[in-house]
């Protein structure tokens, strides 16, 4: 277990509908991150946030945002999911992000848009 | 543009005994890290070693050691004494500076099977 949790494990909703996952980084990680795993697009970086602030930006779409809250946890919200958005979803987190700091995932989410 | 590449889609290995998992990587910053995590089926991410730039000795943690040759631009993993449990997906991947923070990429992965 790495501290890191993700809620919800699953998700299955329809083209054009918009959902929300939600990250809770170990105790103590300022640092969140976001990615996704796709059989097409492999494991890619979305975004990061530390303290609340975004820090860095991957290949995440304008459809997608993300927000880093006061008790810093994380959510990713996805709007006008289309087929291609089915993925497995992760958060990682770390102390503060640094470039050697190891970051430790939660289990993701894996969404199915139908 | 920074790359990371995985040539080995597959790979078999006898139980005991030593494998090395490729990984090359394409980058002219000149900080960067170098990570290895393993996936196994049931989708977790595990962090197993990771490699900084400057790094003068190549890393180790318990059966894994990192072969890391700054020149060629390969990280390559070598996991001893293989375990039926080591069985997964591994991924290679380098954490570089953008912008004022930092970037991950992650090679496509290489699945290893163990044999009894």
């Amino acid at each position: 277990d790495s501290g890191v949790t993700q809620t919800p494990k699953h998700l299955i909703t329809a083209t054009g509908q918009r959902v929300t996952l939600r990250c809770s980084p170990r105790s103590g990680d300022l640092s969140v991150y976001w990615y996704q795993q796709s059989l097409d697009q492999g494991l890619q970086f979305l975004i990061q946030y530390y303290n609340g602030e975004e820090r860095a930006k991957g290949n995440i779409l304008e459809r997608f945002s993300a927000q880093q809250f006061p008790d810093l946890h994380s959510e990713l919200n996805l709007s006008s999911l289309e087929l291609g958005d089915s993925a497995l979803y992760f958060c990682a987190s770390s102390v503060v992000g640094g470039l050697e700091e190891t970051q430790y995932f939660g289990p993701g989410t894996r969404l199915l848009v139908l | 543009a920074q790359k990371i590449t995985q040539t080995q889609p597959g790979m078999f290995v006898q139980e005991k005994e030593a494998v090395t998992l490729d990984c090359t990587y394409d980058t002219s910053d000149p900080s960067y890290g170098l990570f290895w995590y393993k996936q196994p089926s049931s989708g977790e991410m595990i962090f197993l070693i990771y490699q900084g730039s400057y790094d003068q000795q190549n890393a180790t943690e318990g059966r894994y050691s990192l072969n890391f040759q700054k020149a060629r631009k390969s990280a390559n993993l070598v996991i001893s004494a293989s375990q039926l449990g080591d069985s997964a997906m591994y991924f290679c991947a380098m954490r570089h500076l953008s912008f004022g923070g930092f970037k991950t990429i992650f090679g496509a992965g290489t699945r290893l099977f163990v044999k009894a």
